[in-house]
């Protein structure tokens, strides 16, 4: 069965420096991997996913993952924080195909920008 | 309407009533899910329909009471609800099980 570990619950960065939020996951085939990001009271907004293609995976907002089979990781960066980046972000984790498969989700990092 | 629609985003209910969360998706997908999110707490996975049919219940208590009338359109009925019930209740919807999830905004509930 597959699942997805996000390392800290939260984690806060200056703005204009760079944002690390790390994922690593557990899949016996090869994955579907996505990041999410929340803002306050409002629903889950895809920010990126990779589904096999490039292992370097951009997304909105700046935002980009590699997907690193060996390290069994992928870790979403920006290089330079923004105010507006503060909110929840969540890995997830599918094994694609198939009418009963689904996603897992993480339990989510929140961001911090200090100003 | 585009995406993913939640209605009401707001509701406020006492231990005794009956409402309905109503989730409608404009995206085509064939799977359409309810989350629960609460405070310091991971995102709880309540239901799953693909075509129309329930694949998934989580242990869900029977106070709530998910309705899937077709592939756009998804209920959450509740009644005799708790004031731990009180969350976020987010609704998605993907083209498959497996694939991307497209959440609506949510309807903050409270229970009094």
């Amino acid at each position: 069965a597959q699942s997805v570990t996000q390392l800290g619950s939260h984690v806060s960065v200056s703005e204009g420096a760079l944002v690390l939020l790390r994922c690593n996951y557990s899949s016996s085939v090869p994955p579907y991997l996505f990041w999410y990001v929340q803002y306050p009271n409002q629903g889950l907004q895809l920010l990126l996913k990779y589904t096999s293609a490039a292992t370097l995976v951009k997304g909105i907002n700046g935002f980009e993952a590699e997907f690193k089979k060996s390290e069994t990781s992928f870790h979403l960066t920006k290089p330079s924080a923004h105010m507006s980046d503060a909110a929840e972000y969540f890995c997830a984790v599918s094994v694609g195909g198939g009418r009963d498969d689904k996603i897992i989700f993480g339990k989510g990092t929140r961001l911090h920008i200090l100003p | 309407e585009t995406g993913v629609t939640q209605t009401p985003r707001h509701l406020v209910m006492g231990m005794t009533n009956k409402k309905s969360l109503k989730c409608e998706q404009h995206l085509g997908h064939n799977a359409m899910y309810w989350y629960k999110q609460s405070a310091k707490k991971p995102l709880e996975l309540m239901f799953v329909y693909s075509l129309e049919e329930r694949v998934e219940n989580n242990s869900v208590p029977s106070r709530f009471s998910p309705e899937c009338p077709n592939s756009s359109h998804l209920f959450l009925h509740l009644h005799t609800l708790q004031p731990e019930d009180s969350a976020l209740y987010l609704c998605a919807s993907s083209q498959e099980t497996s694939y991307e999830q497209y959440f609506g905004p949510g309807t903050r509930l409270t229970v009094t």
